[in-house]
């Protein structure tokens, strides 16, 4: 298995330009998360999905858009990338939300907005 | 609200000293409590978790107890070696269907 895989690994944007980071999960999950972690600030929820066909805004979803696309893939889209948005965005998975269920994480996208 | 704090970092510490890095918490009902890890690179993992009062969770020589009197979940390490240096994320779940709680993380730096 996998796991969590996210699609680039690194990427850089100029203001204004627009871009979709790509997720999946191959452990038949029902709940996907969107995180994006800065210095000083630790992880912050942008978008979670509970099940297939729901999302949810979480902590900073300003500026941003999400689709869960099937149960294994969830993005997350810029549509007018601003400086503000230069951030580790990782992607995350857990059976169910609730309870004790663990969250397994994806390795990254580091996004830097010049 | 339901809320982690954890100390500050950053953490260094000498291989083999004691480790002991803070969490706090602040919640309504019976949270399950987590220690999530970040090594250099990598996204998070679950270190260890407990569920209820007094339960311990342990992991890799890592032990946390679940303490309901003082709202607190510390994790603490008997001798850590330069391979524990990476970010701890302390985090909570809250009774219902909604998203883990991470706390800020503290940075551990081990230094042979």
């Amino acid at each position: 298995n996998a796991g969590v895989t996210q699609t680039p690994k690194f990427q850089v944007l100029k203001t204004g330009q627009s871009m979709t980071l790509q997720c999946a999960q191959d452990m038949n999950h029902n709940s996907m998360y969107w995180y994006r972690q800065d210095p000083g600030m630790g992880l912050r929820l942008i978008y979670y999905s509970a099940s297939e066909g729901t999302t949810d805004k979480g902590e900073v979803p300003n500026g941003y858009n999400v689709s869960r696309l099937n149960k294994r893939e969830f993005s997350l889209r810029l549509e007018s990338a601003a400086p503000s948005q230069t951030s580790v965005y990782f992607c995350a998975s857990s059976e169910e939300m609730a309870g004790l269920e663990t969250q397994y994480f994806g390795p990254g996208t580091r996004l830097l907005v010049l | 609200g339901n809320s982690v704090t954890q100390m500050e970092g950053p953490v260094t510490l000498s291989e083999e000293a004691f480790l002991t890095i803070n969490c706090t918490y602040t919640a309504t009902g019976y949270p399950s409590l987590f220690w999530y890890v970040q090594y250099p690179g990598e996204g998070l993992q679950l270190l260890l978790k407990a569920t209820k009062a007094d339960d311990k969770g342990s992991n890799k020589g890592f032990e946390a107890t679940y303490r309901k009197e003082t709202t607190s979940f510390h994790l603490e390490k008997g001798s850590v070696q330069v391979s524990d240096s990476a970010v701890y994320f302390c985090a909570l779940n809250r009774p219902g269907n909604t998203p883990l709680v991470f706390g800020k993380g503290t940075r551990l730096s081990v230094i042979a």
